[in-house]
């Protein structure tokens, strides 16, 4: 498809088990985001990817986060011994280029809601 | 740190009326400011943006102007139409490349 494809649309698991959310960005775009989306708590940024340059992991609330982009196209975050807290849509976004805070238009996914039981 | 502030909803207007929602920000330097909108079932979109102070962005008869001076950015548009229902968010740019900080979002509703 043309768009931001994330997969699956819906996850529930259980506290304490691990889960990985995939995310296919825009074919030929160069930057890709992870960004949460909590009720009553609004956007989160995640983490950022841009080209082979070292990510900007400044979002992750924590050590159980993780993310990496395989050949700079598909990323998978995981998100180990998952918490109820962790309940949330994760969306991702991604550029032609890097630079979503400098202006550069994001194309987001329609998320992943993950719900924690 | 950066932050937004957006006017709390939900926004309820008949159709034809005039829409202002209400965006403010705290940012370090010369942020870029955006606005985007989730429509219902979609993914987030860019509705507008503005890069510099003064600037005035517009798309589908939004428009929203960088006051620097005021630190806001207020989305308005002149005729609601039923299809501008969608949740709209104000975000701003810093000095990260890769990261928008989001406001909470204003979830508007327009009827016939």
């Amino acid at each position: 498809g043309a768009g931001v494809s994330q997969s699956p649309s819906n996850k529930v698991t259980e506290k304490g088990k691990d889960v990985e959310l995939r995310c296919d960005p825009i074919s030929g775009h160069t930057a890709l985001y992870w960004y949460r989306q909590s009720l009553g708590q609004g956007l989160e940024f995640l983490i950022y990817f841009q080209g082979n340059s070292a990510p900007d992991k400044s979002g992750l609330p924590s050590d159980r986060f993780s993310a990496e982009r395989t050949g700079g196209s598909v990323s998978t975050l995981t998100i180990q011994r998952t918490q109820q807290e962790d309940s949330a849509v994760y969306l991702c976004a991604s550029s032609v280029t890097g630079g979503a805070g400098k202006g550069t238009e994001a194309f987001f996914g329609q998320g992943t809601r993950l719900t924690v039981v | 740190g950066d932050s937004v502030t957006q006017m709390e909803g939900p926004v309820t207007l008949s159709e034809e009326a005039f829409l202002t929602i209400n965006c403010t920000y705290t940012a370090t330097g010369y942020p870029s400011l955006f606005w985007y909108v989730q429509y219902p079932g979609e993914g987030l979109q860019l509705l507008l943006k503005a890069t510099k102070a003064d600037d005035k962005g517009s798309n589908k008869g939004f428009e929203a102007t960088y006051r620097k001076e005021t630190t806001s950015f207020h989305l308005e548009k002149g005729s609601v139409q039923v299809s501008d229902s969608a949740v709209y968010f104000c975000a701003l740019g810093g000095t990260s490349y890769g990261k928008l900080t989001f406001g909470q979002g204003t979830i508007l509703t327009v009827h016939p």
